[in-house]
């Protein structure tokens, strides 16, 4: 009930596409929905986050949608650029004192010229 | 821009050994994490630590284990003896508001 399941494990996009990463969830006690982007080497970087009690959010070519009835989420990255291409994590977390990150397994993009 | 930093960003160390692993949270947060990353595989958390003791832990965060905020900037996690299992990028996170969180740069972990 604590697992963060997510798809594809591997994309490819060509530039100037959209990028779609799902994620689902069981909890219910979960509340926030963060996205992270990881580069080789690098530490998770928060990229965008969402809370149930809106559809959609947007940042720049970002968008997270959200379906709360299906316990659903994903990642829309529009004009894909080579420069996205990361390992990106959806997480989820619930409400409590110093609450846990609970990570989906991760999907590598890579974006082609 | 304030960040998480972690040294060393390497340690190689024998199996049965101790490790002290580093970090500097960001200034003014109050909520601190460390999770770990074998290679290839999903970040996991181990350990949150507010107000100074331990909030949760897993099941990973062992009695081999331990975490400390020895002043007001720096939060350690020590591995008393290490095992080869224990190979992996640990990842120390910082928080203002517990939902936040902000990662550090890594530190690799080598068990030999």
């Amino acid at each position: 009930q604590q697992q963060v399941k997510q798809s594809p494990q591997s994309l490819i996009v060509q530039k100037g596409g959209i990028s779609i990463i799902n994620c689902a969830y069981e909890n219910t006690a979960f509340d926030y929905f963060p996205w992270y982007q990881q580069f080789p080497g690098k530490g998770p970087a928060l990229l965008i986050a969402i809370r149930p009690d809106v559809s959609e959010k947007k940042e720049g070519r970002f968008t997270i949608s959200f379906n709360k009835s299906a316990k659903q989420f994903s990642l829309h990255i529009m004009d894909s650029q080579p420069g996205d291409s990361a390992t990106y994590f959806c997480a989820a977390i619930g409400t409590g004192t110093a609450s846990k990150l609970t990570f989906g397994t991760g999907t590598r993009l890579q974006v082609t010229l | 821009e304030p960040e998480v930093t972690q040294t060393p960003s390497h340690q190689v160390t024998q199996m049965g050994q101790e490790v002290i692993l580093r970090c500097v949270p960001i200034s003014n947060h109050l909520y601190f994490y460390w999770y770990r990353q074998i290679l290839g595989q999903k970040v996991e958390f181990l350990v949150s630590f507010y107000n100074n003791e331990i909030s949760e832990k897993s099941e990973i965060f062992d009695d081999q284990f331990s975490v400390e905020r020895p002043d007001g900037s720096n939060f350690t996690l020590k591995i008393r003896s290490t095992k080869l299992e224990d190979s992996a990028m640990y990842f120390c996170a910082s928080s203002w508001d517990s939902d936040t969180q902000y990662f550090g740069p890594g530190t690799r972990l080598t068990v030999l």
